[in-house]
């Protein structure tokens, strides 16, 4: 069956920092991948998306390129604020599978001033 | 545009009792889910619908769990009897056409389930 591995946080960082969080994907096919964020007290929001290989997805300053050949959509960003502080799950939907969102077991990032 | 619309949020029942949780999700989008959030860990479906037909219940706990989607709009899942693992955030989504594998899933803000 499909599935996501993502790195286990907690990640802290110090403002301005480089931000990358890894994820690996397995599927039988061709998953559309996504990136959503929990802020704390708030429900899931999708930060970015990328639906076919070699797709870069990008919102807010964050990034995350769909690597067909090493099955990974890494989320990168480049100076990071105390308000990215949230918890990013990686996510794959795939159309064989009914379209649902299987999910990494999330990333809590903390961005220290 | 109002999003997908969850209650209660907070709910605390003691082990065996029951609790509903109600769902509306944005206004002509098909495809509605729950998922099932444990704390630490990422969100696992419980049930899809599409319309008010069922695509996916293949996780759904069915001994305790129910869920039905009457007209295909607004939705209620129930658990009876609540056990103390079923302690977790129940999450709604919705989505406007499921066809496609790179739609959008929207959530609400979950309501959060304390069994004790």
């Amino acid at each position: 069956g499909n599935s996501v591995t993502q790195m286990e946080g907690p990640v802290t960082l110090s403002e301005e920092a480089f931000l990358t969080i890894n994820c690996t994907y397995t599927a039988t096919g061709y998953p559309s991948l996504f990136w959503y964020v929990q802020y704390p007290g708030e429900g899931l929001q999708l930060l970015l998306k990328a639906t076919k290989a070699d797709d870069k997805g990008s919102n807010k300053g964050f990034e995350a390129t769909y690597r067909k050949e090493t099955t990974s959509f890494h989320l990168e960003k480049g100076s990071v604020q105390v308000s990215d502080s949230a918890v990013y799950f990686c996510a794959l939907s795939e159309e064989a599978a009914g379209n649902k969102l299987t999910f990494g077991g999330g990333t809590r990032v903390l961005v220290k001033p | 545009e109002a999003g997908v619309a969850q209650s209660p949020r907070y709910k605390i029942i003691e082990k065996r009792q029951s609790v509903a949780f109600w769902c509306n999700p944005i206004s002509g989008h098909a495809t509605l889910y729950w998922y099932q959030q444990i704390l630490g860990q990422g969100p696992k479906l419980l049930i899809q619908f599409q319309n008010n037909g069922v695509v996916d219940d293949s996780q759904l706990p069915k001994d305790r769990f129910s869920a039905e989607r009457l007209k295909g709009v607004d939705s209620t899942l129930k658990i009876q009897p609540a056990k103390l693992e079923d302690s977790a955030v129940y999450l709604c989504a919705s989505s406007l056409f499921s066809a496609f594998s790179g739609n959008t899933i929207y959530f609400g803000e979950g309501s959060w389930l304390t069994v004790v």
